[in-house]
């Protein structure tokens, strides 16, 4: 059974530019969230992606947007980046049935710096 | 929203020493969760808690739902090296029985020293 995978492990942006970061779900999962972890802090919920579809979002601004695929890997774009968006982004799948989930593994992270 | 508040922030053991931190807000929460997160990994689920005054045990780590529903609390017993790195809890609001909304706190940095 393959764990949750993301990629790439590090990435070093300018602001203003723009960034894809990826994400492959553990196998037999359908659920995929993305969380924004800063030096120092809890991960923070960015939204969640069941079913190919948005399915619930933090308070994160619509820069922040996401996309499931059927296979449900998963990815997480970000426009317009700001020097605050420097942080480890999380992935962790989950298996869902209605409202409800399963435990959320996590990925190991990719860590975004923006100089 | 809603904040929850994790104490303390830091600790420095013995190797040997039981350890206690806790979790706290303002807010009622349906399940508590602790993670542990390492270097360089993400969090790793250790207990879910789901009923208000439940205890659960996993091997030397107990952690309890607090009675008013804002509160829990991570215990582990005879530290070895290994169990160096960040605790989180995390928990779900009423309503909300969908671990990948979870709310987390800010962390305990566990150190044991040999």
């Amino acid at each position: 059974e393959t764990g949750v995978t993301q990629s790439p492990t590090h990435l070093i942006k300018t602001r203003g530019q723009q960034v894809t970061l990826r994400c492959s779900s553990q196998s037999g999962h359908n659920t995929v969230s993305w969380y924004q972890q800063a030096l120092g802090q809890g991960p923070q919920f960015i939204f969640q992606y069941y079913r190919e579809e948005e399915n619930g979002r933090g308070n994160f601004p619509p820069r922040f947007s996401g996309l499931q695929f059927p296979n449900y890997s998963s990815e997480l774009n970000v426009n317009a980046l700001e020097l605050d968006d420097s942080a480890l982004y999380l992935c962790a799948s989950s298996s869902a049935s209605g409202k409800s989930t399963d435990t959320q593994y996590f990925g190991p992270g990719t860590r975004l710096t923006v100089l | 929203g809603q904040q929850l508040n994790q104490s303390p922030q830091s600790m420095f053991i013995q190797e040997g020493e039981d350890v206690s931190m806790n979790c706290t807000s303002s807010s009622i929460f349906n399940t508590w969760l602790w993670y542990k997160q390492d270097p360089g990994e993400g969090p790793v689920l250790l207990i879910a808690l789901y009923k208000a005054g439940e205890l659960t045990s996993n091997g030397r780590l107990t952690a309890q739902f607090g009675i008013t529903r804002k509160d829990s609390f991570l215990n582990i017993s005879a530290s070895i090296p290994s169990d160096v790195g960040i605790y989180f809890c995390a928990g779900l609001l009423p309503y909300n029985t969908n671990a990948g909304k979870s709310t987390f706190g800010d962390g305990t940095t566990l150190t044991v020293k040999p």
